[in-house]
Formats: structure tokens, sequence, C-alpha cells
């Protein structure tokens, strides 16, 4: 499979824990990108990767998550001391070309959280 | 700061009637616009993208059009299909090197056998 995957699917997990979900993205794109969609609600942007470089942060990326990208391959999005509101889909996306398509964000499956 | 609008927020329809799903933007000094479409508790899977400079895209049944200077985009489906039953996101992302896509809520559609 060829495309962008996440992991785990699902996370249940109580406040105050710490999370770590895990994306790899389409292998032959530098750029690697987190959202988070909440119930009812389009994605939002939460930060972003050129290779392993974390290059823009949303103000929505509390002192709790922290992303990275060690060697500009996979990325670890984590949540310390989650709380309630952490409760989300957590997606990735890559971004490049894939066959005749336009550089353009392909996404995972997600990753859903859910703070008891 | 861009804010996207989609309109209407959910929408349910009989099998075969063609329908036009519309997206607004606020800032007109887009890069590019991208239609796509998410099943329950799944990812994303993009439909169309409209570069800032076309005026139109075309997949099969579904057709987009962008209006960059008034801020609009629609996503036309030709004979729908209850296997188009969906939500319908908009995103645009912006020029000067910020590539964060910006959504909208979405379109949730119901196409009725």
């Amino acid at each position: 499979d060829t495309g962008v995957s996440q992991d785990p699917r699902h996370k249940i997990t109580k406040r105050g824990q710490n999370v770590t979900f895990r994306c790899d993205p389409i292998s032959e794109h530098n750029r690697l990108y987190w959202y988070r969609q909440t119930l009812g609600q389009g994605p939002e942007f939460l930060t972003y990767f050129q290779n392993e470089a974390q290059l823009e942060k949303s103000r929505l990326l509390s002192d709790r998550f922290s992303a990275e990208r060690p060697k500009g391959s996979f990325s670890t999005l984590e949540i310390q001391r989650t709380e309630q509101g952490d409760s989300a889909m957590y997606l990735c996306a890559s971004f490049g070309r894939v066959g005749s398509s336009y550089n353009e964000q392909f996404f995972g499956p997600g990753t859903r959280l859910t703070v008891l | 700061k861009q804010e996207v609008t989609q309109i209407p927020a959910a929408l349910s329809v009989p099998e075969g009637e063609n329908l036009v799903l519309n997206c607004s933007f606020t800032d007109s000094a887009i890069y590019n616009l991208q239609w796509f479409r998410q099943d329950p508790g799944k990812g994303l899977t993009s439909l169309l993208l409209i570069q800032s400079s076309q005026r139109e895209q075309t997949s099969g049944r579904l057709n987009a059009s962008l209006d960059k200077s008034s801020g609009r985009s629609t996503l036309y489906i030709a004979a729908s299909q209850p296997g188009d039953s969906a939500t319908y996101l908009c995103a645009v992302r912006e020029g000067g090197g910020a590539d964060g896509l910006t959504f909208g809520k979405g379109t949730h559609l119901i196409i009725q056998p």
C-alpha cells in the first residue's frame, strides 16, 4: 500500500495519561501535516514538517502537544496529560504528487482519540 | 484570517438528482482549492483540486468550479447515487508559504435510494 498510514486507528485513554500517535507518509513526499477534527467540524491545521524540520505550528498546539519527525520519514504526535477536550480525530497528510496528480495533500485514515 | 463556509450544512435528495454544493472563502489570495469526501469515522479522500489559475476541474460525475475573485467554489454532482452519501469538505491552501489547509465544516449529503 503506497498511501498514508496511521497507527493506532483508535485510542481510548484516561484523563491525565500520555498518548502517542504515528504517521507514515507516502515515501517520496517530504512534507507532512497534522490536523485535528472534532465532531461536526472540518479538520484544523496543527503543524507541518518539511523533511525533519518543523516549520509551522498552529496556536491550537498547546504546550502539552509535541510532534517530531526525526529522520524525515515517519512522524509522531504526543499529547501529554490528556484532557477530555483532546478527544478528536487526529489526521495526518503528506504532500506531493501521486501519479499524474498535482502537488496536493493526501490524507491518512486518522487516529480517533477518546479521553475518558 | 481565512474562513471557509459551506452551504448547505446538510442535504438529503432522492437518487438520480443532480445537486450543487457551495463553498465560499473570505480571502481570495488562495493557491488552490480542494474538495474532499469523508465517510463516517474515516479519513479524507481527495476528489478534485483546482489551481488558482483554473476555472474548473472534472472527474467522472463530479465537476468543481472556482471563482477566485468572488471567493466561491461549487461542487456539482450529476446523477447522484446512494454511494455518494458522505460528508463533502472544501479546503483552501493560501499562497505566501502558509501551507496548512483551511477547511469548511462540510456538507453532510444523504442520497435516498
